[in-house]
């Protein structure tokens, strides 16, 4: 694998669901980040690890809980989601946070029903 | 709210025209900025970045940054087909965060 690898590709979840997406990077950086991508609407930045260390929380509803075990994986823990959650999630990664290029995951195309 | 302003677009221009992409950003503290292309249904891929005031090419690319304006573009020389998607423009403030506009679309037309 190469890259940024995300699972799975697409999610269909109920309301009451408790799902998990997964990523993980090959290339070796220090940074990772969560994007939701939602139609007609900026990139919405949601979390920042650097070093497995959380350095953002963009005002994220706390249905929404990320995890990052170490610097190649990072998760993004779902509980009672509501369809306005549903979105494309995307995982980036880069070699530091900041200013550098962020290399994209393909992405996760969740569903809330 | 610090935020990065692109028109949605679409943008048609005929193969082999030039396509000039704009992107305004709200925080005179926005160090980098970054061109972004995505295909329908793919994930963002990098097309350029530009730290610096004036024009950096690469290949049929030029992104442009005035920092005094407040205004990043994006030109495509001879455009092809395979250039349409849309160009989202990215700004990292200080710190830790890339605000990303909500891209415009180009078209392309053979």
């Amino acid at each position: 694998e190469t890259g940024v690898t995300q699972t799975p590709r697409h999610l269909v979840m109920g309301m009451t669901n408790k799902k998990s997406l997964k990523c993980e990077q090959h290339l070796g950086h220090n940074a990772m980040y969560w994007y939701k991508q939602s139609a007609k609407k900026p990139l919405e930045l949601m979390f920042v690890y650097s070093l497995e260390e959380r350095v953002e929380n963009n005002s994220v509803p706390s249905r929404f809980s990320p995890e990052c075990p170490n610097s190649s994986h990072l998760f993004l823990h779902l509980h009672t989601l509501q369809p306005e959650d549903s979105a494309l999630y995307l995982c980036a990664s880069s070699q530091r946070v900041g200013g550098t290029e962020q290399f994209f995951g393909p992405g996760t195309r969740l569903t809330v029903l | 709210q610090k935020e990065v302003e692109q028109n949605s677009g679409p943008l048609s221009v005929p193969e082999g025209a030039i396509a000039s992409l704009n992107c305004t950003y709200s925080d005179r503290g926005s160090q980098s900025f970054f061109w972004y292309r995505q295909y329908s249904g793919k994930s963002p891929e990098l097309i350029m970045f530009i730290y610096s005031n004036g024009d950096k090419e690469d290949g049929r690319f030029t992104a442009q940054l005035n920092k005094a304006s407040q205004y990043v573009s994006l030109l495509i020389r001879d455009s092809q087909p395979s250039d349409s998607a849309t160009y989202l423009c990215a700004a990292t403030t200080g710190g830790f965060k890339t605000i990303f506009g909500a891209g415009t679309r180009l078209f392309v037309k053979a």
